[in-house]
């Protein structure tokens, strides 16, 4: 049973405009929830996170919206760039514990010049 | 300041083998943590070490183990190897074990079974 869930597996955007992610969920006890890129043949990279406590964080480009009651959660880029194609991980933890986390499969970010 | 490192990147194995994979987490950082990604599950969780100790188990079989030692250095073990554990092996270690902080992850060592 999956409890993190990215039900785009690709998505193609136009340079400079709003690349939108989507995450959804299903353990309510998740504290915190994070994005990692992944190019190939690397490890992922952390872009940003929010706890549970929050509906937004933000961080140069990278926005990250949580709408609790929908258990939902989403990614916005703005403006997008050709460099932020790679392979985008939605990511929760519970329990307090950093180490354990719940990955979703992967949206695959095409942004074309 | 170096990142996690992963060694080796790559192995052969021959089903019914074990291997050791071995994880060097940033120097300073005691949580270790380990994931297989296949192209069909993805990135899932098999275990997260703290200070020498087995915080959390993922849903793997017994055949798969791990250790921490006193320097954070951190092996996994998989005995009587499977077509099915050919993988991605990531790493990653974070400063602290709890809270919503990143984890770095190290490039992989990727395992063949044949």
């Amino acid at each position: 049973d999956q409890q993190v869930k990215q039900n785009s597996p690709s998505l193609s955007v136009q340079e400079g405009r709003i690349s939108i992610l989507n995450c959804d969920y299903t353990n309510s006890m998740f504290d915190y929830f994070l994005w990692y890129k992944k190019y190939p043949a690397e490890g992922p990279t952390f872009l940003i996170s929010i706890s549970s406590i929050k509906d937004k964080n933000e961080d140069g480009r990278f926005t990250v919206f949580l709408n609790k009651s929908a258990k939902h959660l989403s990614l916005h880029i703005v403006p997008s760039q050709p460099g932020d194609s790679a392979v985008y991980f939605c990511a929760a933890n519970y329990g307090g514990s950093q180490g354990n986390l719940i990955f979703g499969k992967g949206t695959k970010l095409s942004v074309k010049p | 300041k170096a990142g996690v490192t992963q060694t080796p990147r790559y192995l052969i194995k021959t089903r019914g083998q074990q291997v050791t994979l071995s994880c060097s987490p940033i120097s300073g950082h005691r949580s270790v943590s380990w994931y297989q990604q296949t192209p069909g599950q993805g990135l899932q969780f098999l275990f997260e070490y703290f200070s020498e100790t087995q915080r959390n188990k993922g849903n793997f079989p017994g055949r798969f183990s791990g250790r921490q030692f006193s320097n954070s250095r951190s092996e996994m073990n998989v005995s009587t190897l499977e077509l099915g554990d050919s993988a991605l092996y990531l790493c990653a270690s974070s400063l602290i074990a709890t809270g919503g902080g990143e984890q770095y992850f190290g490039p992989g060592t990727r395992l063949t079974v044949t």
